[in-house]
């Protein structure tokens, strides 16, 4: 009974550098999503993905973040050249399918931290 | 521009009494609304929600409470117990939209 999977559980990566985070959602869930939790702040969306397809990445910042979740294998969040602000707690969640209605079930997530 | 709004970063009660949470939003747009409690060092999890075609739902020890019209809500533990000591965060989603926006959260403390 695997919840959501999250790895690495903490990443410390030095400006400049590339952060990879992976989220393997629960059995049998297809969508996917991503949330940002800065310190002392809320959960904000960044992207929701079903399998193959990008369905709404309006959070997403417009440079050096990218995210996919391939037929096969868990989702990726991507950042690139990362900088001090990128550091937080990256949440993901998964649901069975995107219909209101539906809550998340989140992972414990990847807190990222840029030296 | 924040959509959900929970304007107390914090709350303290005593253990035994009622802890009332609060929650206002903009978008007149959201139909469905959730509360999730959270850990330190864990994910969020899923407490209760609430359609807005009702203005009440209630489980357990939870209620939450919906005021369309001042597009308010709240959550309600009764009673108050130490292990509910934790973040809570307020969220909401749209008809048309899959995302859930979430509020900034309240830390609530349970006091002995």
């Amino acid at each position: 009974n695997a919840g959501v999977m999250q790895n690495p559980r903490h990443l410390v990566r030095r400006r400049g550098q590339e952060a990879r985070l992976r989220c393997s959602p629960m059995k049998g869930h297809s969508h996917v999503y991503w949330y940002r939790q800065l310190p002392e702040e809320g959960l904000k969306f960044m992207v929701y993905l079903q399998k193959e397809n990008i369905i709404d990445e309006s959070g997403m910042p417009k440079e050096r973040f990218s995210a996919e979740f391939p037929k096969e294998g868990p989702s990726i969040l991507r950042i690139q050249q990362v900088v001090r602000g990128d550091s937080a707690a990256y949440f993901c969640a998964s649901s069975p399918s995107g219909t209101a209605g539906e809550k998340l079930f989140f992972g414990s997530g990847t807190q990222l931290s840029v030296l | 521009d924040q959509q959900v709004k929970q304007n107390s970063p914090s709350l303290s009660v005593q253990e035994g009494r009622i802890s009332i949470l609060n929650c206002d939003y903009t978008n007149s747009m959201f139909d469905y609304f959730l509360w999730y409690k959270k850990y330190p060092a864990e994910g969020p999890t899923f407490l209760i929600s609430i359609s807005s075609i009702k203005d009440k739902n209630e489980d357990g020890r939870f209620t939450v409470f919906l005021n369309k019209s001042a597009k308010h809500l709240s959550l309600h533990i009764v009673p108050s117990q130490p292990g509910d000591s934790a973040v809570y965060f307020c969220a909401a989603r749209g008809n048309r939209d899959d995302k859930i926006i979430f509020g900034k959260g309240t830390r609530l403390h349970i006091l002995p």
